[in-house]
């Protein structure tokens, strides 16, 4: 199968400070990438996506970096909140397929 | 805002017995994804389907797994006779057209097996 990965599997913050969650990728032909939030016991939700042909695309306090050099995938949160705690998920879509490939998540949790 | 809905929430159910997993897409959507998450895994490709059939299948999706449109807005997945290491819960997604778009999920089913 293929390998979808991130670095950390927890990541902490204070209220109001920016993260970064990163994610790697290894198949190549990968063209399309999703972030998705997942809240305990909810299905995960659409946070933001890109595709191959960009290196940055920006959302609402969100921005997604795609490095297909080193095929490397990070989603920015600005100013993070309490709501924002959830398990983040990196997916990617390989150019010749319709399934997506998810990453093992990472865990966001922001302090009050 | 259209979502893809799941029922039941929460199925238990005894080994051997066969389980029905029940999706609605949103409704302009043509291509339609099982997913499934072991408690505290990643979420794992199990099946997709279009046009009425198979387009892509994983290894865990074997032949007590089928899926099914039976009609113009449901979705089915159906494990034959379950194991306990079915127990998961499982996503139902959606998208509307080929190319990389936006993939939708429902907030899942959590099967138990027994």
């Amino acid at each position: 199968g293929e390998s979808v990965g991130l670095h950390l599997p927890t990541l902490s913050v204070q209220e109001g400070d920016n993260s970064i969650i990163n994610c790697a990728y290894s198949n190549s032909a990968s063209d399309y990438f999703i972030w998705y939030k997942q809240e305990s016991g909810k299905g995960p939700q659409f946070i933001i996506d890109i595709r191959s042909n960009m290196d940055k695309r920006q959302g609402q306090r969100v921005t997604v970096l795609l490095n297909k050099t080193v095929k490397h995938l990070s989603l920015q949160i600005a100013a993070t909140q309490p709501g924002d705690s959830a398990v983040y998920f990196c997916a990617e879509k390989i150019s010749t397929g319709n399934q997506f490939y998810f990453g093992t998540g990472t865990s966001l949790t922001v302090i009050p | 805002e259209p979502e893809v809905t799941q029922t039941p929430s929460h199925q238990v159910t005894q080994m051997g017995q066969e389980v029905i997993l029940r999706c609605v897409p949103i409704s302009n959507h043509l291509y339609f994804y099982w997913y499934r998450q072991i408690l505290g895994q990643k979420v794992e490709f199990l099946v997709s389907f279009y046009n009425n059939e198979i387009s892509e299948k994983s290894e865990i999706f074997d032949d007590q797994f089928s899926v099914e449109r039976p009609d113009g807005s449901n979705f089915t997945l159906k494990i034959r006779s379950t194991k306990l290491e079915d127990s998961a819960m499982y996503f139902c997604a959606s998208k509307q057209s080929q190319g990389g778009e936006k993939l939708f999920f429902g907030s899942g089913t959590q099967l138990s097996v027994l």
